[in-house]
């Protein structure tokens, strides 16, 4: 089946450092998502890419729909404590509804 | 608001019984969406509905059970056919096909419910 590798699977930083993860596949993707997730509570949507090649920003965060379309990543500047959480990457084959989710990248930032 | 919400936060129930999870819209979503969630992991899709009346199977769908009755409701039961049935379970909903290829892919999350089986 589909399967979403997402690295690194953890990350630990100081503030104001920037940070960078990215997500692979072995298909191509038409959609991928970025997620926040806070402990105990649902995903955020952090940034949507629909187009290869595609740069988007959301604030201090800067997300990539990869060339070949079966990648992404996620960069995040000038980090600060409230930047803490679980990231996940999302995609989606066509539109069938249905999103494959990376494992995720717990972020813990050091004041 | 406009928002999702899933009710209770957290629920306990005893080995072998069904329990029924609730989840509500108000965004005018068509598609709404069952995942779980276990520690460390990321989200898998148990059920999901494009439209009132219609749901189909996702990739863990044994042991649960749904209906969509209603545009605004998704309701999840956990059956006790479920072998290991605790877990964060956590609903989302989209707009659906008819808004158009971007946006019916932005799905939009609840808060989460945390069920324990004792």
């Amino acid at each position: 089946g589909q399967q979403l590798n997402q690295s690194p699977q953890s990350m630990f930083i100081q503030e104001g450092e920037d940070v960078s993860m990215n997500c692979t596949s072995s298909s191509i993707f038409n959609t991928w998502l970025w997620y926040k997730q806070d402990p105990g509570e649902g995903p955020v949507l952090l940034i949507a890419l629909y187009k290869a090649g595609e740069l988007t920003s959301n604030g201090r965060l800067t997300a990539q729909f990869g060339i070949t379309r079966k990648d992404s990543f996620l960069n995040i500047s000038a980090s600060i404590p409230s930047d803490v959480g679980i990231y996940f990457c999302a995609g989606m084959v066509g539109n069938t509804g249905k999103l494959i989710f990376g494992q995720g990248t717990t972020l813990q930032v050091k004041p | 608001d406009g928002g999702i919400t899933q009710s209770p936060k957290y629920l306990f129930r005893k080995e072998g019984q069904n329990v029924t999870l609730s989840c509500e819209q108000n965004l005018n979503h068509d598609a709404m969406y069952w995942y779980r969630q276990d520690p460390g992991q990321g989200l898998r899709l148990i059920y999901y509905s494009q439209i009132v009346n219609d749901f189909q199977k996702g990739d863990i769908a044994e042991g649960y059970s749904v209906s969509r009755e209603k545009k605004e409701s998704f309701p999840l039961t956990v059956t006790s056919a479920q072998k290991n049935p605790t877990a964060f379970y956590l609903c989302a909903s989209s707009m659906g096909r008819l808004a158009g290829a971007g946006l019916y892919n932005e799905q939009f999350f609840g808060p989460g419910t945390r069920l324990t089986v004792l």
